[in-house]
């Protein structure tokens, strides 16, 4: 299956910073959205981009999408340690209805 | 406003022994559905999705099947377990055009011995 590939792996950093972490993918897609996974539990919806947006924003988060590129970008800002999760990228091709693809995830540790 | 429930919440299970993980959604109706499996420290895979009752589409060939017996109900199941099957299995569901967001259960952590 063709997963969308996230970069890095894992990242720490301290309360008050900016984390960024970035998702690749390889084919024409619908739309593309993140979500965030606290240890152990499921997945919870951030953001939704389709493929004609640029950026999108949800209170600290923001979130582009480069078609040309094939990549989009997620940052948030003034980070808590309530932030800490890993960080999923999951798109949907225009192959393939209501079915999405998922990345491997970042996981983000924010320490106070 | 819409509700997932998925249980049990864990699962321990012997090989060769049989499944049914059961997920139900509340506050909607015609939900896409889905099953993904997680590996440890890996992103979803997707095993099932139905947009109706009796309509199941598999994405991999496996030990496992689903139903749908109900509009709202959707069911993991496997006749016989293998030690490959185990994992953090999720359910989710989707409005019904296509271009929505998911929305998960808190998932099902199965170990096989």
């Amino acid at each position: 299956s063709q997963q969308g590939e996230e970069d890095p792996q894992a990242l720490s950093i301290q309360e008050g910073e900016n984390a960024t972490m970035n998702c690749s993918y390889k084919t024409s897609i619908n739309n593309l959205q993140w979500y965030r996974q606290n240890s152990g539990r499921g997945l919870v919806h951030l953001i939704l981009i389709r493929s004609n947006e640029r950026e999108k924003h949800s209170g600290r988060l923001r979130v582009t999408l480069d078609t040309s590129k094939k990549s989009s970008s997620l940052l948030i800002t003034a980070s808590r340690a309530a932030d800490t999760a890993s960080y999923f990228c999951a798109y949907m091709t225009t192959d393939s209805w209501g079915k999405l693809q998922f990345g491997a995830g970042t996981q983000v540790v924010v320490t106070p | 406003s819409q509700t997932i429930h998925q249980w049990p919440a864990t699962l321990v299970q012997p090989v060769g022994s049989p499944l049914s993980l059961e997920c139900t959604v509340e506050g909607t109706s015609n939900p896409n559905l889905y099953w993904y499996r997680q590996a440890a420290g890996r992103g979803l895979q997707l095993l099932f999705y139905s947009v109706g009752i009796g309509q199941i589409s598999s994405e991999v060939p496996q030990n496992l099947s689903a139903s749908r017996p109900q509009d709202r109900q959707f069911i993991l199941s496997s006749k016989k377990l293998l030690l490959s099957d185990s994992g953090f299995y999720l359910c989710a569901w989707s409005g019904g055009r296509g271009n929505q967001p998911q929305h998960f259960g808190d998932g099902t952590r199965l170990s096989i011995l």
